[in-house]
């Protein structure tokens, strides 16, 4: 149980055009997900929270026009990053919680971006 | 506030040796801690947590034990194998703050067979 699915698992787009990253809890309902971001050799980095069905917040740093965050519904997330750029490529990392494991976080396998 | 401190890698071991990590933090309240595994190309997947002082997490072969008293949560294993070569992150989650976990810089580990 607790599966967390994204996709894709890796995109190649070009500068200026925008991309949009899935997260998906497959046998539970996420009231929170969570969009982490890594680069090589580094840590994770969280850059936004997002409840179900409100708007989401993003940590210090993030640009939220950049990166749009919705969270539709209990099962899906979205991540777009607009107007991408070479220095937007990463490793983008989606978590889910909810349930009873509220305090518990399922991580999804991540979405590698290269900008071009 | 909330940190993380986790030993710097790379970490090389032959198989079979005895493997810890170290790892402190900092924070207020009681915490949740929790040790992570990335392998090459994949996401991260939870190892082993403990959510109260003393309590010992274990999973794989692997230990950790929350320790009060010394911040830590050491992660330990008494014989490694090629296949736990990876990267290993130290997290906690502040049970005040929505379930925002904190990691550390994380641990490349790699055992030579």
């Amino acid at each position: 149980g607790a599966v967390v699915s994204q996709h894709p698992s890796w995109v190649i787009c070009k500068s200026g055009t925008s991309v949009k990253i899935e997260c998906r809890s497959l046998d539970f309902q996420a009231t929170t997900m969570f969009w982490y971001r890594q680069f090589p050799k580094q840590s994770l980095m969280l850059m936004a929270t997002s409840n179900e069905g409100s708007k989401a917040t993003y940590e210090q740093g993030v640009e939220k026009d950049k990166f749009l965050i919705n969270h539709a519904s209990l099962t899906l997330s979205t991540l777009t990053v607009t107007s991408a750029h070479p220095e937007d490529s990463s490793f983008y990392i989606c978590s889910a919680a909810g349930g009873l494991a509220v305090h518990e976080q399922y991580f999804g396998p991540g979405t590698r971006l290269t900008v071009t | 506030g909330n940190s993380v401190t986790q030993m710097e890698g790379p970490v090389t071991l032959s198989e079979e040796a005895f493997l810890t990590i170290n790892c402190t933090y900092t924070a207020t309240g009681y915490p949740s801690l929790f040790w992570y595994v990335q392998y090459p190309g994949e996401g991260l997947q939870l190892l082993l947590k403990a959510t109260k002082a003393d309590d010992k997490g274990s999973n794989k072969g692997f230990e950790a034990t929350y320790r009060k008293e010394t911040t830590s949560f050491h992660l330990e294993k008494g014989s490694v194998q090629v296949s736990d070569s990876a990267v290993y992150f130290c997290a906690l989650s502040d049970r005040s703050s929505a379930s925002k976990i904190i990691f550390g810089s994380g641990t490349r580990l790699s055992i030579r067979p």
